[in-house]
Order: structure tokens, then sequence, then C-alpha cells
């Protein structure tokens, strides 16, 4: 069976300081994978996707960037944090065939100081 | 942008109730998902209804799509305490399986 993994749970971050979150997954070959910020009471907003190995596609300008440097590996940074950059980060993952559900990792918990 | 907008914001019952939640939406969609989020967890994928399906059921949960009204409805049958959480619907307009989120009902069902 699939499984996601997203690492680690929680990250307290000051302020200007480098980030990198990781997710990878087990049991599926060239899935689609997603990168979603979640605001306290809000929404899934999704920042990236990636349909294969160095292929990514950024859904709103930020801080941020991703990278796909394997198959099953998508990693989420930044050179440096915003205030704003807290949040609630998940990572999913699909299947490439349009119209599948998402699988979603447990999330990274990221404060900003 | 958020294209699936949630009613009602929050909800609670009691056990043994049911609890029904919409999802309302703006463009065409291919298909209409439904997923739950325990506090502090990732999402779970519930159900997936599509743009020909009009009602799906899995077990207590019972979905329905009305694609003229860009509509859809959560229906969980029989709560339990352990439904508590939030539910959200996910609209997927065909791109690369992208979805886009409404900003969720919190269910709570009391003992």
């Amino acid at each position: 069976s699939q499984t996601i993994h997203q690492w680690p749970a929680t990250l307290v971050q000051p302020v200007g300081s480098p980030l990198s979150l990781e997710c990878t997954v087990e049991g599926t070959s060239n899935p689609n994978l997603y990168w979603y910020r979640q605001a306290a009471g809000r929404g899934l907003q999704l920042l990236f996707y990636s349909v294969g190995i160095g292929q990514i596609s950024s859904e709103v300008p930020q801080n941020l960037s991703a990278s796909r440097p394997q198959d099953r590996q998508f990693i989420l940074s930044s050179k440096k944090l915003l205030l704003s950059d807290s949040g609630f980060y998940l990572c999913a993952w699909s299947q490439i065939h349009t119209g599948q559900p998402q699988h979603f990792g447990d999330g990274t918990r990221l404060s900003i100081l | 942008s958020q294209q699936g907008e949630e009613d009602p914001q929050a909800l609670s019952i009691q056990e043994g109730e049911n609890a029904t939640m919409n999802c309302s939406y703006k463009t065409s969609i291919n298909n209409l998902q439904w997923y739950r989020q325990n506090s502090g967890r990732g999402l779970v994928h519930l159900i997936l209804i599509r743009s020909n399906e009009r009602e799906k059921h899995s077990g207590r949960l019972r979905v329905t799509l009305d694609t003229s009204k860009k509509s859809s409805s959560l229906l969980i049958t029989a709560s339990r305490a352990a439904d508590t959480a939030s539910y959200f619907c996910a609209t997927d307009t065909g791109a690369n399986s992208k979805l886009t989120f409404g900003k969720g009902i919190t269910l709570s069902v009391r003992p």
C-alpha cells in the first residue's frame, strides 16, 4: 500500500532563517505531488505541484520554492523565512491520471519567531 | 482562489443525529471531492463524485451533486462523537488533478 511521510511534525524557526521540509511517498511510481499551506481556520492554499522529476509549477508568488530531486521526493524550501510563512504545511500525492483523489501527509506546523 | 464554499461554517449536533453539509462552487468541474481533517492532522479523502453522477454512497456517507446549481451536499447519517472533525469540499477542474478547497465546516458531535 502507498504511504506518505512528511517531516518534521513541528518546527520553530527565527525570521530570516532557511527552511527545508521534506515529503516522501512509498508504494507508487510517478505520482503527482503537491505542497499546500493552511492558515488557522482556513482552507488549503495550493503552493506548488509537480508532475515529474524536476517539473515544478508554482501557484502563487511567494518566499518559498519547491524541488523534486527524485520521483517520490518533494522538498519545500526557503532561503529566508518571513513571519507570514507561519502555518500548517501539507504534502499530498495523487495518481497521474486525471480525476484522482489526493492523499495527504500529517503536516508540519511551522512557527516563525 | 477558493472555488468551493461550504455551508454552514460550523455545525453542532447530538450523537445519533444526521449531519448535512453543503458546498457551492463557481466553475465547471470534472469531479467534486469531500475530505475530513481531524485537528492537527492531514486531510483524509472521503468520497469522490464525478460530474456525470448525481448521488453516491459510502457507508454512512451520502453525497449529492447538482451541476446545474453548482452545489453538493454531504450527509453523515447516525453521527458519532468520532465524526467530530473539519470537512472540506474540493473541486477538480481536470488539470493535473489540482484541487481547489473550500474553507471547511467544523462539525462537533456531542456524546
